[in-house]
């Protein structure tokens, strides 16, 4: 029940396609879905988040999809582009997550070729 | 603003030894979190730390263990290391103990021998 499950494992998209990552977890608990980009030797560095009270969230060529009753959330990179080539991860935390305990996906290597 | 900083960046230990990680928390921010990232998986969570008092931990034992400090920095200390600790351990640093948004560190890869 706090697993969050993650596909693809990695994906290739040409420059300019559309790269899509999808996430699925069971816990109903949760209540915040950031999306985590990481490059080779980095720590992750938050790209975006959102809230089950919304279905999506844009912020310029990323957007969040969120269906609460299929309990999947998906991040949809627009243009993309070889710069965002790295590991992205999703990731969710708890109500109230009083523990600080954020709960990640095992992770997409995206490739972007030019 | 100062971003979070981790030490050292890398360090290779053998098997029974103890090691201690370092992590400077963002400017500002008085809650430290620590994951571990085993390679080609997603961070998981250890512990966290707020204002010097252990506030959660995930599933691992007690030889992981942790401090802060009251200028809101933080270590990690292993004891009895094993080949499987050897990870990339990131530290993450955020604004009070329920805030979600966890900015991380470069990390520190930890090789055991």
């Amino acid at each position: 029940q706090q697993q969050v499950k993650q596909s693809p494992q990695s994906l290739i998209v040409q420059k300019g396609g559309i790269s899509i990552i999808n996430c699925a977890y069971e816990n109903t608990a949760f209540d915040y879905f950031p999306w985590y980009q990481q490059f080779p030797g980095k720590g992750p560095a938050l790209l975006i988040a959102i809230r089950p009270d919304v279905s999506e969230k844009k912020e310029g060529r990323f957007t969040i999809s969120f269906n609460k009753s299929a309990k999947q959330f998906s991040l949809h990179i627009m243009d993309s582009q070889p710069g965002d080539s790295a590991t992205y991860f999703c990731a969710a935390s708890p109500v109230d997550n009083q523990g600080g305990k954020l709960i990640f996906g095992q992770g997409t290597e995206l490739s972007v070729k030019p | 603003e100062t971003g979070v900083t981790q030490s050292p960046t890398h360090l290779i230990k053998t098997r029974g030894q103890q090691v201690t990680l370092r992590c400077s928390s963002q400017s500002g921010h008085n809650t430290v979190s620590w994951y571990q990232q085993a390679l080609g998986q997603g961070p998981q969570f250890i512990f966290q730390y707020y204002r010097e008092e252990e506030n959660g931990r995930g599933n691992f034992p007690p030889r992981f263990s942790g401090l802060q400090f009251p200028n809101y920095s933080s270590e990690l200390n292993v004891n009895a290391l094993e080949l499987d600790d050897s990870a990339l351990y990131l530290c993450a640093s955020s604004l009070g103990r329920g805030s979600e948004t966890q900015y991380f560190g470069p990390g520190t890869r930890l090789l055991v021998l």
